[in-house]
Parts: C-alpha cells; sequence; structure tokens
C-alpha cells in the first residue's frame, strides 16, 4: 500500500466508449503524474501535474485527456481510443520532484 | 536525457546477495541514482536513491563509485518477494520526469 489508489484496477472498452480513470493519493503531495506501459516496453511518462498545474505534456494524442481538479486527485478521460491504447496506466505522485510513489495501475483493454 | 544501462536479466538463489549494475558515464553534477523495483502486475515501487555515498535502507544498499559513472544496488538476503524487474534512473535536481528503460529482471530460485 502506497498511499496512491487507482479505479478501476480493470477495464474493457470499445472504442467508442468514453470512460474516465481515476487517481487519488494520501501522502500531501503536490505533483501527480500518468504513466503508460505497454506490453514489453518502459513505462512512458504522460503527464505532469504540479500544483494542479499540467506542467509536462508528452505528445500524447488528444484522446487521452488528463483533468487535476485538486493535488490529491487526477483523472484521465479516454475517448475514441484504439486497440493499440490497451495497456496498463500508472498514476504517480511525489513532493514537487522528490521520490514518486506509485499506484497500482489501470489494465485497460481496448476491443 | 542522462542514460544508463544496466543488464537485461540477472539469477540468483534464495538467501543469497544480488548486486545489480547500472552504469551512467554520463551523469551530471545533480544528478541522483534512484532504483525502483516492479513486482509483476504491480506499479513500480521506490527501492532506494543517492548523490555520492553509499546509503543503506531496510530494503537494499546502494554503492556508488567515486567517478559516479556506475552505481551497484545489493539485495543482501534474496527472497522469492524480491523477484522483479529493477530499474536504475537518474533524476535532475529540476526533472520530474522518470526516464525507464528496460530494466533488470531478477529471477530467485527455490
Amino acid at each position: 500500500e502506497t498511499g496512491v489508489t487507482q479505479t478501476p484496477r480493470h477495464l474493457v472498452m470499445g472504442m467508442t466508449n468514453k470512460k474516465s480513470l481515476k487517481c487519488e493519493q494520501h501522502l500531501g503531495h503536490n505533483a501527480m503524474y500518468w504513466y503508460k506501459q505497454s506490453a514489453k516496453k518502459p513505462l512512458e511518462l504522460m503527464f505532469v501535474y504540479s500544483l494542479e498545474e499540467r506542467v509536462e505534456n508528452n505528445s500524447v494524442p488528444s484522446r487521452f485527456s488528463p483533468e487535476c481538479p485538486n493535488s490529491s486527485h487526477l483523472f484521465l478521460h479516454l475517448h475514441t481510443l484504439q486497440p493499440e491504447d490497451s495497456a496498463l496506466y500508472l498514476c504517480a505522485s511525489s513532493q514537487a520532484q522528490d521520490t514518486q510513489y506509485f499506484g497500482p495501475g489501470t489494465r485497460l483493454t481496448v476491443l | 536525457d542522462a542514460k544508463t544501462t544496466q543488464p537485461n536479466s540477472m539469477e540468483s538463489n534464495e538467501e543469497e546477495p544480488v548486486h545489480l549494475p547500472c552504469n551512467h558515464s554520463t551523469i551530471s553534477g545533480t544528478d541522483y541514482i534512484h532504483w525502483y523495483r516492479q513486482l509483476p502486475s504491480q506499479g513500480p515501487e521506490y527501492v532506494i536513491h543517492g548523490l555520492t555515498s553509499n546509503v543503506n535502507n531496510r530494503m537494499a544498499s546502494l554503492a556508488i563509485a567515486e567517478d559516479r559513472k556506475s552505481s551497484t544496488l545489493i539485495l543482501h538476503r534474496a527472497t522469492l518477494r524480491d523477484a522483479a524487474v529493477y530499474y536504475c534512473i537518474l533524476i535532475g535536481g529540476n526533472d520530474y520526469k522518470l526516464s525507464f528503460g528496460a530494466g533488470t529482471t531478477v529471477t530467485v530460485r527455490a
């Protein structure tokens, strides 16, 4: 238990669906992250929020839309995804640029 | 981004030490050396980090070469629960980004 929770843990969606991934951190951190981990590939940083402002967006397609309403919550809104978007989506938090703590991930399958 | 090089895999017997090397010849003076590990079906987990001096915590030890161009993560007595992918990552002072490579897959034999 790292203090970072993610829901749902598993999600299956069609290409025309709209869904959202949720992340919540209970550590009092001020930075939150979304990473993507595809099979046989290293983790890829998608988005970084610091003090609820987006500070990094790593050329992620617009079908992924992040939202950070406060320092404890982070969402990833998904729409019109492709099968190649199937992956493990990981959320992390940190205090500034200090150690990052990861959640358990959401396993996403796009049919 | 400063790069790291790690062996693809290592095997160990239970209760024996494991030494995981990492080369980072282009490390800058402000880069911290971090180690994370990822157990099957879980998110990455912080293990240890250091700048210049060797570091110890309840999970592992980190030995840093004097020129900082390499480091070694030491698991003193491997258990089956230590089977994971171990990542060596350099993080600069103003950098939010963790650049994960392929890491080293550690297998522990009972």
